[in-house]
């Protein structure tokens, strides 16, 4: 069973662009969450899709949106990139059927903004 | 408002000892709790789990305490391995049926000969 995908694995922008991120989740799941993890504030809830709805958000500004498709495959947008975006950011997915379920993650877009 | 906190940034543990990496967390309301390893170049990987009604889940060389009363957690890997040289995060479900976990800060634990 393929695990969770993320492309691209490594992007470099500039402050004032944008971006998109991609991840498919492993075949069945329902549910894919985003993460921003950054050097000593671990890992910080970005939001949520299941079933291509939003089922939840972490406080980030409105720059941080995302979508999820009806394959479950989610994208995540970020405009006016700013330095302080720079970061890991990692994609988890699961069958959604709630709390305490593991979740799988991939090995992340690296996100470097000069 | 950090809810799941580790203290230690870092542990240096000799081969075949004990690692002890610890949790701890204000809001009352958690009542699950997981632990994912994380290496570098890679997304977390699932570790233990524990749920509020058990003080303890042991899976192998990995066991987790739990005590409610003084909202901490505690991961044990006995013996330690360099293959264990990782970040260590805990979590916990910021509510039921959502994917959202909190967070700690992360605790690199380097496992030497």
């Amino acid at each position: 069973k393929a695990g969770v995908t993320q492309t691209p694995r490594y992007l470099i922008k500039t402050r004032g662009q944008q971006v998109t991120l991609s991840c498919s989740p492993i075949s069945g799941h329902r549910s894919v969450s985003w993460y921003q993890q950054t050097p000593g504030q671990g890992l910080q809830f970005l939001f949520e899709y299941f079933s291509e709805t939003q089922r939840n958000k972490g406080n980030f500004p409105g720059r941080f949106s995302g979508r999820q498709f009806s394959n479950s495959r989610s994208e995540m947008n970020v405009s006016t990139l700013e330095l302080g975006d720079s970061a890991l950011y990692l994609c988890a997915s699961s069958l959604g059927e709630g709390a305490g379920e593991k979740l799988f993650f991939g090995s992340g877009t690296q996100l470097s903004v000069l | 408002d950090q809810q799941v906190k580790q203290n230690s940034p870092s542990l240096s543990v000799q081969e075949g000892r004990i690692s002890i990496l610890n949790c701890d967390y204000t809001n009352s309301m958690f009542d699950y709790f997981l632990w994912y390893k994380k290496y570098p170049a890679e997304g977390p990987t699932f570790l233990i789990s524990i749920s509020s009604i058990k003080d303890k889940n042991e899976d192998g060389r990995f066991t987790v305490f739990l005590n409610k009363s003084a909202k901490h957690l505690s991961l044990h890997i006995v013996p330690s391995q360099p293959g264990d040289s990782a970040v260590y995060f805990c979590a916990a479900p910021s509510s039921y049926n959502t994917d959202k976990l909190i967070f700690g800060t992360g605790t690199r634990l380097q496992v030497f000969p």
